[in-house]
């Protein structure tokens, strides 16, 4: 089975655009959890869907965003970037996420914004 | 609130010597799930084990072996015979029901962990 793929790998943005990241949930997962990982504040979670419902949320401002498709497959979205927004944005999936499941994690996206 | 804890941020050892990494968990939930990730330098986060709160015993998987008591809340985890494939930053996280849809991980800060050839 493929595992969790995410796109792109690398960004460069500047301060004020927006960005969009990809990810492909393992055949079968209905779950896609995002987060963020910087070595100031470590793995942190932004959010979690299910069914192209958002489900949960973590702290993050508005300008973090996402939505799920049909198919499972996720975006998430962060707009006017800000310097701190600099970060691996990882995705994970699951089957349905429940706490009971383990989460599966793709390569991540790389994020640079000058 | 949940809370995992590393105290570990950074351990060197030579290879081929055993290692521990401790991980010490808050939590007010009875049924939670414990996990360890390993991160290569690659960034992907790569599942380890997994162990639930009713499972206290302590199994061996290969080169890797887990010790988890509840009495302590802790969830320390082995390499044994380390190798120098085995650097990289390790991770404990705590997943409880906190309520319906609002199930998520929480992660430790990371252990990085430098295997000396």
């Amino acid at each position: 089975k493929a595992g969790v793929t995410q796109t792109p790998r690398y960004l460069i943005k500047t301060r004020g655009q927006q960005v969009t990241l990809s990810c492909s949930p393992i055949s079968g997962h209905r779950s896609v959890s995002w987060y963020q990982q910087t070595p100031g504040q470590g793995l942190q979670f932004l959010f979690e869907y299910f069914s192209e419902t958002q489900r949960n949320k973590g702290n993050f401002p508005g300008r973090f965003s996402g939505r799920q498709f049909s198919n499972s497959r996720s975006e998430m979205n962060v707009s006017t970037l800000e310097l701190g927004d600099s970060a691996l944005y990882l995705c994970a999936s699951s089957i349905s996420g429940s706490h009971r499941e383990t989460q599966y994690f793709g390569p991540g996206t790389r994020l640079l914004v000058l | 609130a949940q809370k995992v804890t590393q105290a570990q941020t950074e351990i060197s050892v030579v290879e081929k010597e055993d290692v521990t990494l401790d991980c010490v968990y808050e939590t007010r939930d009875t049924t939670y799930y414990l996990f360890w990730y390993k991160q290569p330098p690659s960034g992907e986060l790569v599942f380890l084990i997994r162990r639930n709160s009713f499972d206290e015993q302590n199994e061996i998987s290969g080169r890797y072996s887990w010790n988890f008591q509840k009495s302590t809340s802790s969830f320390n985890f082995t390499i044994k015979a380390s190798q120098v494939v085995d650097s990289a930053v390790y991770f404990c996280a705590l997943s409880e029901a906190l309520s319906f849809g609002n199930e998520k991980l929480t992660f430790g800060t990371g252990t990085r962990l430098t295997i000396i050839p």
